[in-house]
């Protein structure tokens, strides 16, 4: 059980475009989910925090509107990198929570490249 | 603030020797935490947790952590590595921060395994 799934695991898109990450929880319904960013060779940043049906909540300096972030279900939050530029290119991996424990499960990762 | 220290970047032991990955967690309450395993360009797999209890937890893959809490610390320890350990390792606290449980992560320390 508590598995989540994060698609698509690899996308190229052009300098200028947005890209959607979809993040879903597969046996259990999350009420809190969180989208983070990882570079090469380092730790995972927290981007924002969603729940079920209300706005994301997102850390000192992420960009909400570059970042837009959508859950509108208790099994799927959407990640939209609007716009996007090089320097977004990253890792992104989402994880779900089931209330009222801290306890998250993360994806697999998606690698966005921006050309 | 919350924060989580890993005070090594990279290890590097020999199959079949042990192996302790030290964490440092610096929170004002009691803490929840977390050991976690990230092969390259994959997801977040939990190992182990420590909520409350038995201070000596038991994870899988014959993973072992011990809360000192005089020390601030959750340790990662195995008695005998194998090829297939070889990965990147996250410790985690969970803290309460705007309204929900997320997780602060150390670092990242990377065990390479020499056969």
């Amino acid at each position: 059980g508590a598995v989540v799934s994060q698609h698509p695991s690899r996308v190229i898109c052009k300098s200028g475009t947005s890209v959607k990450i979809e993040c879903r929880s597969l046996d259990f319904q999350a009420t809190t989910m969180f989208w983070y960013r990882q570079f090469p060779k380092q730790s995972l940043m927290l981007m924002a925090t969603s729940n079920e049906g209300s706005k994301a909540t997102y850390e000192q300096g992420v960009e909400k509107d570059k970042f837009l972030i959508n859950h509108a279900s208790l099994t799927l939050s959407t990640l939209t990198v609007t716009s996007a530029h090089p320097e977004d290119s990253s890792f992104y991996i989402c994880s779900a929570r089931v209330a009222p424990g801290p306890e998250a499960f993360f994806g697999q990762g998606t690698r966005l490249t921006v050309v | 603030a919350q924060s989580v220290t890993q005070p090594d970047i990279h290890i590097t032991v020999s199959e079949g020797a042990s192996l302790e990955l030290r964490c440092n967690y610096s929170y004002g309450a009691t803490p929840y935490l977390f050991w976690y395993v990230q092969s390259p360009g994959q997801g977040l797999q939990l190992l182990l947790k420590y909520f409350s209890g038995d201070t000596l937890v038991q994870g899988i893959k014959g993973f072992e952590a011990e809360f000192k809490r005089s020390q601030s610390s959750f340790n990662l320890r195995k008695p005998s590595v194998h090829w297939s350990d070889a990965a990147e390792y996250f410790c985690a606290v969970g803290v309460l921060g705007q309204g929900a449980q997320k997780l602060v992560f150390g670092q990242g320390t990377r065990l390479t395994i020499n056969p």
